[in-house]
């Protein structure tokens, strides 16, 4: 199994729906993040999840909803999305929830809303 | 907010050539660490630096932490095709080093 993995990884979907991105990492990590990366700009914290707590929510809208279950998994629920939303998800983990700056990534899902 | 300006935007080098890139801030900075994204991957850690004037290498990467705490540059030796990607730099600030600052990045072409 590789570090950290995403699912889907290609995504499309209307404004109206109802979908979920995944994260999985097999390194043992005690903390968990999800970036979003657009064109252009720079890789942009939406939240952060230490031993399955959230710990860091950056002003993300609500229409983005989070779920940490365990310490190797994490969700990214999404609905209503706007087209600007679209983007390139990454996920990554690390040895804990300090911010060293050490990440794991995993390969990112790529979302377009329509 | 806090940015990070990384220099330059792009490059397109001939195999063998080695590269400089670079990356400032206007504020001190904790640590420094240099990422590489290759297409469709998500970015890969290089090097991470703690020490204001550490230098560090891995393989054919070399990097450093100023001493001002204020920029970091990662040189590459003798690229290769591989070497292809976007290298982005990344810093740690004041009390909050649980955020991370990234760079907007340098996409590097390699003409083999």
């Amino acid at each position: 199994e590789t570090g950290v993995t995403q699912t889907p990884r290609h995504l499309v979907m209307g404004m109206t729906n109802k979908k979920s991105l995944k994260c999985e990492q097999h390194l043992g990590h005690n903390a968990m993040y999800w970036y979003k990366q657009s064109a252009k700009k720079p890789l942009e914290l939406m939240f952060v999840y230490s031993l399955e707590e959230r710990v860091e929510n950056n002003s993300v809208p609500s229409r983005f909803s989070p779920e940490c279950p365990n310490s190797s998994h994490l969700f990214l629920h999404l609905h209503t999305l706007q087209p600007e939303d679209s983007a390139l998800y990454l996920c990554a983990s690390s040895q804990d929830g300090r911010g060293t700056g050490e990440l794991f990534f995993g390969e990112g899902s790529r979302l377009t809303v329509l | 907010g806090q940015q990070l300006n990384q220099s330059p935007q792009s490059m397109f080098i001939q195999e063998g050539e080695d590269v400089s890139m670079n990356c400032t801030s206007s504020s001190i900075f904790n640590t420094w660490l240099w990422y590489k994204q290759d297409p469709g991957e998500g970015p890969v850690l290089l090097i991470a630096l703690y020490k204001a004037g550490e230098l560090t290498s891995n393989g054919r990467l070399t990097a450093q932490f100023g001493i001002t705490r204020k920029d970091s540059f990662l040189n590459i030796s003798a690229s290769i095709p591989s070497d292809v990607g976007i290298y982005f730099c990344a810093g740690t600030f004041g009390g909050n080093n649980r955020k991370l600052i990234w760079g907007l990045g340098t996409s590097l072409a390699v003409n083999p």
